[in-house]
This record gives structure tokens, sequence and C-alpha cells, in this order.
């Protein structure tokens, strides 16, 4: 149990164009749902947590207006990279813990973005 | 400083060595503490949690030292296998289950 998809695995896309990235709860609710970043030989990064339903929460330095995230329900985040740069090419996760849950988070397995 | 920091390495281990480091982290009020492992291009795993009276699940042992805030883990008999990046990661909770990752140390087993 406590799977969490993402989709797309991988995306290439020019610069200047925008990317829709999912995440998806397929057995259990998540109440809230983790936006995370992570470049090469660094460590995740979190960029914004979302609840179902409310805007989300985003860290310090991430543009909202950039990385537009929907988290229209329990089970389904959705995270948008508006006009996209070659900077913006990096690993990007989401997570989601269970809602009633203690702690643990569980993660998808990522989204890789190439942006040429 | 960073609020969690870990030895990036690589740990270079010859097959069946024990092998151990350490994370420290700044926040006192964080209250949970977890390992994930990460491979290579791939998401993060929860390998175990850390309790405050240390904790063991097989080969792995974790520990907490809160008056100094670092947690360690140690690997016994490393296998092949174990080769990956070990993620030190840091809850506070006040701060709504919000996750703080240490940068990685990364372990390389060798036959």
């Amino acid at each position: 149990g406590a799977v969490v998809s993402q989709h797309p695995s991988w995306v290439i896309c020019k610069s200047g164009t925008s990317v829709k990235i999912e995440c998806r709860s397929l057995d259990f609710q998540a109440t809230t749902m983790f936006w995370y970043r992570q470049f090469p030989k660094q460590s995740l990064m979190l960029m914004a947590t979302s609840n179902e339903g409310s805007k989300a929460t985003y860290e310090q330095g991430v543009e909202k207006d950039k990385f537009l995230i929907n988290h229209a329900s329990l089970t389904l985040s959705t995270l948008t990279v508006t006009s996209a740069h070659p900077e913006d090419s990096s690993f990007y996760i989401c997570s989601a813990d269970i809602a009633g849950g203690v702690n643990e988070q569980f993660f998808g397995p990522g989204t890789r973005l190439t942006v040429l | 400083r960073k609020e969690v920091e870990q030895d990036p390495g690589p740990f270079n281990v010859p097959e069946g060595a024990t092998v151990a480091f350490n994370c420290t982290y700044s926040n006192s009020a964080s209250q949970s503490f977890f390992w994930y492992r990460q491979d290579c291009r791939k998401e993060p795993k929860l390998l175990m949690s850390v309790y405050s009276s240390g904790n063991e699940d097989g080969r792995f042992t974790a520990q907490l030292n809160r008056a100094s805030q670092y947690i360690s883990l140690l690997i016994r008999d490393s296998k092949l296998s174990d080769s990956a990046t070990y993620l030190c990661v840091v809850n506070l909770r006040a701060a709504g289950n919000k996750l703080t990752f240490g940068g990685g140390t990364r372990v390389l087993v060798k036959p």
C-alpha cells in the first residue's frame, strides 16, 4: 500500500513552454502533498506544500507564479512549470502523507525535466 | 549553517565491513528523524525511523543524540546492494510535517 505515482516520468521541452507534472496517491487519501526539486549531486529541496482545496504554501525563494500547484482532490496534485527555462531542468519529486497518519511521507518516482 | 548537515563521502567500504556515519541538525525543536536511501536517479525510500533510544533493523542501527543534535547510521556486514546515498531527514512537526533533507552521504560497497 501507500503508492504514489508521478506522470510523466521524464519530459524534454523547449524553452518557454509550460510543463505539467501530476502526482497521484493510488491507494490512500493524502491530506498534504509536497513538491521537491533535486539538482544533480544535491539533496532534495522542498518547493511547496499543498493541501487539498487550499492554496499551496511556497518555500522562500520559490516563485509561486512560475510553479503553479493545484491540489484539487485528496489523490491528485499537479505542478505546472510555466515558461520553463534551462535552469528549471531538474528532478521533481512529490510526496504525500496519509490523512490522519503519523509522519511518514511516501514519495513518487520523480519526473526528470530537461528544458532545451 | 545548513539545517541538516552530512559528510558527502563517498565512503568506500569493503564488502562485509561495517560503516558508520553521522548527521547533525541545527534546530533543537526537531521532533522526528529518519534515514532515507536514494539510488541514482530514483526517489528516496524510507530506510528507518530513528527513535530516542536507538533502534536496529537487521544490519542497520540508528542512534539519536538530542543533546549534541546528531543522528547516526551504522551498517554491518555491508552488501554490494547497500551502495547508495543515505539521506538524513528531520521533521519539524510544528512546521506542518515538513521534511528537511541533508545533502546525503554516498556509500560505495566494493567486492
